[in-house]
């Protein structure tokens, strides 16, 4: 089936640092979305991208619509000890009713 | 606000059992799916429902059985459970098949043994 190449897998940082992580396809996307998983709770939506080149932010969080299709970015900027989680990339082709997801990057913040 | 809700939150399963996973959801969307979340797998789509009266097969179905009871209900079923269905469900649902966005549930997480 389709795959989203999500990287990187996982990430340490340090509070107050910036993290950037993307998500790559062989297939052009129409919608990108990015979510966040806290443990144990389903993924919670942050952004979603419509249009190629789009840039939208959710306040220290933005992210890119590749101008390519094929990919998107995330940037969380100043972390913070709260975006520990695991964060989703998913994409939508045309109109179809499915989303297919990333495979995940765990982020870790240590003080 | 409750969203999409799924019951039971934990179950431990002998092979061969069979259980059904219980989803809801208030938001008077059309479509609700099912996917399962492995290690190093990220969610994949077991089954969904474009829209009530009709179920489709997602990316991994087999071993698998969905109801689309009414719009608020979708229920995935194991009929007779094996190890590798050991797993984290979650419940989706969004307002239209296509273009908008996905909400989830808390998830389900359930062991064969």
């Amino acid at each position: 089936g389709q795959q989203l190449n999500q990287s990187p897998q996982s990430m340490f940082i340090q509070e107050g640092e910036d993290v950037s992580m993307n998500c790559t396809s062989s297939s052009i996307f129409n919608t990108w979305l990015w979510y966040k998983q806290d443990p144990g709770e389903g993924p919670v939506l942050l952004i979603a991208l419509y249009k190629a080149g789009e840039l939208t932010s959710n306040g220290r969080l933005t992210a890119q619509f590749g101008i390519t299709r094929k990919d998107s970015f995330l940037n969380i900027s100043a972390s913070i000890p709260s975006d520990v989680g695991i964060y989703f990339c998913a994409g939508q082709i045309g109109t179809a009713s499915k989303l297919t997801f990333g495979t995940g990057t765990r982020l870790q913040v240590t003080l | 606000n409750a969203g999409v809700t799924q019951t039971p939150k934990f179950q431990v399963l002998k092979t061969g059992q069979s259980m059904t996973l219980q989803c809801a959801q208030d938001m008077n969307h059309n479509s609700m799916y099912w996917y399962r979340q492995d290690p190093g797998m990220g969610l994949r789509l077991i089954y969904y429902s474009a829209s009530e009266g009709t179920t489709d097969k997602g990316e991994v179905p087999n071993g698998y059985n969905v109801s689309r009871l009414n719009k608020r209900e979708f229920s995935l079923r194991l009929e007779s459970a094996a190890p590798s269905q050991t797993s984290v469900y979650f419940c989706a649902s969004r307002l239209q098949a296509s273009g908008n966005t996905i909400y989830f549930g808390e998830g389900s997480w359930l062991t064969v043994v």
